[in-house]
């Protein structure tokens, strides 16, 4: 998983099989979080969202699993797939402040 | 446009010499960001606009780093008298509103100080 400050994490997984990339934030008081892809040469592109009235929210192929207990995020991706294997970023918001992005995860994806 | 534009999308500069960079966001955003990427990095914020409303410049790392936006559209990014440790990919990003909601990233411009 990840956490600010370290260098990329990485995570491999053979094609097919589920994918789970962890995130620790920093706030309690972040009201909003956002997973990003980041292919190699491209700027992050939007995922999934949550908001801290929620521990669970699912998308296409993706879930995004929100425990404030101990601030912990984790974007889980199904059936992983090659196109999938990029950087993730977790990022955090609290009202009335800017996104604080983690350092990200490198997923590979074996064929 | 469809999304997010910058350019350059890539620059190489001599150390000590100014750059700008540009960024048009998505038509009708009325937020705007920077942020910096270094090798192997998160991404840094540099500084927002929203608006009408004063920039947030907290993020910018110096007083060699400004930016503007005119007319609350185009965005300028200039480093004056660059340095080497400036070398990094310069995203920019929008979003219809400032806080609570996701924003749309440009593909970036990779900046080479030599």
């Amino acid at each position: 998983g990840e956490s600010v400050g370290l260098h990329l994490p990485t995570l491999s997984v053979q094609e097919g099989d589920n994918s789970i990339i962890n995130c620790a934030y920093s706030n309690s008081a972040s009201d909003y979080f956002i997973w990003y892809k980041q292919e190699s040469g491209k700027g992050p592109q939007f995922i999934i969202d949550i908001r801290s009235n929620m521990d669970k929210r699912q998308g296409q192929r993706v879930t995004v699993l929100l425990n404030k207990t101990v601030k912990h995020l984790s974007l889980q991706i199904a059936a992983t797939q090659p196109g999938d294997s990029a950087v993730y970023f977790c990022a955090e918001s609290w009202s009335g402040n800017q996104f604080y992005f983690g350092t990200g995860t490198s997923l590979t994806v074996i064929p | 446009g469809a999304g997010v534009s910058q350019s350059p999308s890539n620059k190489v500069t001599e150390k000590g010499k100014d750059v700008e960079l540009r960024c048009d966001p998505i038509s009708g955003h009325t937020a705007l960001y920077w942020y910096r990427q270094s090798l192997g990095q998160g991404l840094e914020f540099l500084i927002y606009f929203q608006g009408n409303s004063a920039p947030d410049k907290s993020g910018l790392p110096s007083d060699r780093f400004s930016a503007e936006r005119t007319g609350g559209s185009v965005s300028t990014l200039t480093i004056q008298r660059t340095q080497q440790e400036d070398s990094a990919v310069y995203l920019c990003a929008s979003s219809l509103v400032y806080s609570g909601v996701e924003q749309y990233f440009g593909p970036g411009t990779r900046l080479t100080v030599t």
